[in-house]
């Protein structure tokens, strides 16, 4: 069935490091990518998406690439800061039923030390 | 302010005893959904529904109910038959339930119990 593999972590880096979360998923069709973050205590929130092969997603400085040739979604930022400490979901949308549902990852939770 | 309000943030269950989670959107989105979140496991789909008077079962939701008696509020019964009810409950909600569409999240309950 359609599923969804992500690093899970926990990770911790110090300020300003550089930051990859590998993100690879199994469906069929062509399924749209997204990562959502949840800050600790809190729901959570799209942090980018992409919806077809070779589209980029970007927002407040992370980035990930739709890469359908090798089924992945991983998620970078050049420079983390301390509010990026939080725990980073990958999801795919599937069509089912007639409507479109998300399949999760795991989790990773980050850790930035200042 | 338009958003997703969950209430409580924290709720206790007895044995034995049915409770209900309320999840109120206004958004004016059509489509509404109720995710379990266990630690390590990522997000779990419990019931989505696309419109009101009308709800479909998800991957989980055996001793679970919910209703979708008005477009805004989609509240979620946790039953006596749900063996281990302890865990953050997050309600979701999408103008439609069409490809790529974004799902937007409440800030979460947690159900313990007592």
């Amino acid at each position: 069935g359609d599923s969804v593999t992500q690093m899970e972590g926990p990770v911790t880096l110090s300020e300003e490091a550089f930051l990859t979360i590998n993100c690879t998923y199994t469906a069929t069709g062509y399924p749209s990518l997204f990562w959502y973050v949840q800050y600790p205590g809190e729901g959570l929130q799209l942090l980018l998406k992409a919806t077809k092969a070779d589209d980029k997603g970007s927002n407040k400085g992370f980035e990930a690439t739709y890469r359908k040739e090798t089924t992945s979604f991983h998620l970078e930022k050049g420079s983390v800061q301390v509010s990026d400490s939080a725990v980073y979901f990958c999801a795919l949308s599937i069509t089912q039923g007639g409507s479109e549902k998300l399949v999760f990852g795991k989790g990773m939770k980050l850790t930035v030390n200042p | 302010d338009g958003g997703i309000t969950q209430s409580p943030k924290y709720l206790f269950r007895k044995e034995g005893q049915n409770v209900t989670l309320s999840c109120e959107q206004n958004l004016n989105h059509d489509a509404m959904y109720w995710y379990r979140q266990d630690p390590g496991q990522g997000l779990r789909l419990i019931y989505y529904s696309q419109i009101v008077n009308d709800f479909q079962k998800g991957d989980i939701a055996e001793g679970y109910s919910v209703s979708r008696e008005k477009k805004e509020s989609f509240p979620l019964t946790v039953t006596s038959a749900q063996k281990n009810p302890t865990a953050f409950y997050l309600c979701a909600s999408s103008i439609g339930a069409g490809r790529g569409e974004t799902q937007y999240f409440g800030p979460g309950t947690r159900l313990l119990v007592l």
